[in-house]
């Protein structure tokens, strides 16, 4: 089946450290895509990738970085430079396409999520 | 910039009432999309919203795009208790999906 693997589902850290956090696609997507979700809140987005070695930032980039060296992985790594990093992080990818507005392109599949904790 | 409010942020339905959310938009736009999350889990796609005065209808569900392209709109019919979740309407900037609070449904069976 097609889909997408976000891991690990749980993720407990310290302050000060470093974390990845793993988005694999099987879907031949395009673009991929990492959103924040705090309680009670709706999607922010960190960033995104259209294609394979480009990432643009989203609203919330400062503290996270990502690479995009296959079309399948989207990594994103929650440095320790971000300073409220506790939180529901979803991945997602889409096939893109321009104009926007194609039927079927750019409708979002999205990931189970990763729920990191700081400790 | 372009801003979608949603409408409203929370609504309390008893178990067969009708629920409807708005989406508002300061300009046109190309199109709207609709996700639903359950609680604990993912957004999950609903429908894609492209034409003005489109009505589209899934079951239970009733999606709306406004004729000037500004405004949509989600009517769930006899809700139930699977309808449990936040309903979103996010759109589309500069090839990206921005997604807002979105409406928290909860059900009173």
């Amino acid at each position: 089946d097609g889909g997408i693997t976000q891991s690990p589902k749980y993720l407990f850290r310290k302050e000060g450290q470093n974390v990845t956090l793993s988005c694999e696609q099987n879907l031949n997507h395009d673009a991929m895509y990492w959103y924040r979700q705090d309680p009670g809140q709706g999607l922010r987005l960190i960033y995104y990738s259209q294609i394979v070695n480009d990432f643009q930032k989203g609203d919330i980039a400062e503290g996270y970085s990502v690479s995009r060296e296959k079309k399948e992985s989207f990594p994103l790594t929650v440095t320790s430079a971000q300073k409220n990093p506790t939180a529901f992080y979803l991945c997602a990818s889409s096939i893109f396409r321009i104009p926007f507005v194609n039927t079927g392109a750019n409708v979002l599949t999205f990931g189970a999520g990763s729920r990191l904790t700081v400790l | 910039g372009q801003q979608v409010m949603q409408i409203p942020q929370y609504q309390h339905v008893q178990e067969g009432e009708d629920f409807t959310t708005y989406c508002n938009s300061s300009t046109t736009l190309s199109n709207i999309q609709w996700y639903k999350q359950r609680p604990g889990g993912h957004p999950v796609f609903l429908i894609q919203l492209v034409k003005s005065g489109e009505v589209k209808k899934q079951k239970r569900l009733t999606f709306q795009f406004g004729e000037a392209k500004k405004n949509s709109s989600l009517h769930i019919t006899a809700t139930q208790t699977t309808d449990v979740g936040t309903y979103f309407c996010p759109y589309n900037q500069g090839g990206k999906l921005i997604f807002g609070q979105g409406t928290e449904l909860s059900v009173k069976p």
